[in-house]
């Protein structure tokens, strides 16, 4: 069955500092992949998804994640932090029939002044 | 085009209480879900619909039943409530295309205490 792994429940960097939060799947077939952020209180936004026509995928906000299949990884990365970007951010796969998502526990970022 | 709506944004239940949690998609998405997201387990996946009439379980969907007689709606419904069920309440729809890289549009959220 499909599944992601999200490694740190926490992440805290700076102002101005590299991003990464990061994301390991398990897939029996191709995936697809996606990254979504939810802001305090509200639902979950699109940042970018992994649909095979590109390793590395640009996504909204500065955001962007590459593609890593010996390493099973879809890390997310921003290069510059910006306070505007706490938030909590889930990785998630769809499933072998196409019909549902599996997501990760998410990862919380805080950003510090 | 106001996408996912989701009624009401906060609701206290007492134990044993039945609700309903109303959503609607204007989008004419063919795929409907609910999710209940609880703090450090990301979102389990209640129940799902591929279009109007037909509806599946999710991961956790003891406790709970939806419906879909239309395209737009899909309530989630909790017939006798129980602490267990204070969550967060996620719906969300999707156009399917057949393949898994279709997006998934949520809506704002119903925060659910039952106490």
């Amino acid at each position: 069955a499909q599944s992601v792994t999200q490694l740190g429940s926490h992440v805290s960097v700076s102002e101005g500092a590299l991003v990464l939060l990061r994301c390991n799947y398990s897939s029996s077939v191709p995936p697809y992949l996606f990254w979504y952020v939810q802001y305090p209180n509200q639902g979950l936004q699109l940042l970018l998804k992994y649909t095979s026509a590109a390793t590395l995928v640009k996504g909204i906000n500065g955001f962007e994640a590459e593609f890593k299949k010996s390493e099973t990884s879809f890390h997310l990365t921003k290069p510059s932090a910006h306070m505007s970007d706490a938030a909590e951010y889930f990785c998630a796969v769809s499933d072998r029939r196409a019909q549902k998502l599996v997501f990760g526990q998410g990862t919380r970022l805080t950003i510090n002044p | 085009n106001a996408g996912v709506t989701q009624t009401p944004k906060f609701r206290i239940l007492k134990i044993g209480q039945s609700m309903t949690l109303q959503c609607t998609q204007d989008m004419n998405h063919n795929y409907m879900y609910w999710y209940r997201q609880d703090p450090g387990m990301g979102l389990k996946l209640i129940y799902y619909s591929v279009g109007a009439g037909i509806t599946d379980k999710g991961e956790v969907p003891n406790g709970y039943n939806v419906s879909r007689s239309t395209t737009e709606d899909f309530p989630l419904r909790l017939e006798l409530a129980a602490p267990s069920q204070t969550s967060v309440y996620f719906c969300a729809s999707r156009l399917s295309s057949g393949s898994g890289a279709d997006t998934q549009y949520f809506g704002p959220g119903t925060r659910l205490t039952v106490l």
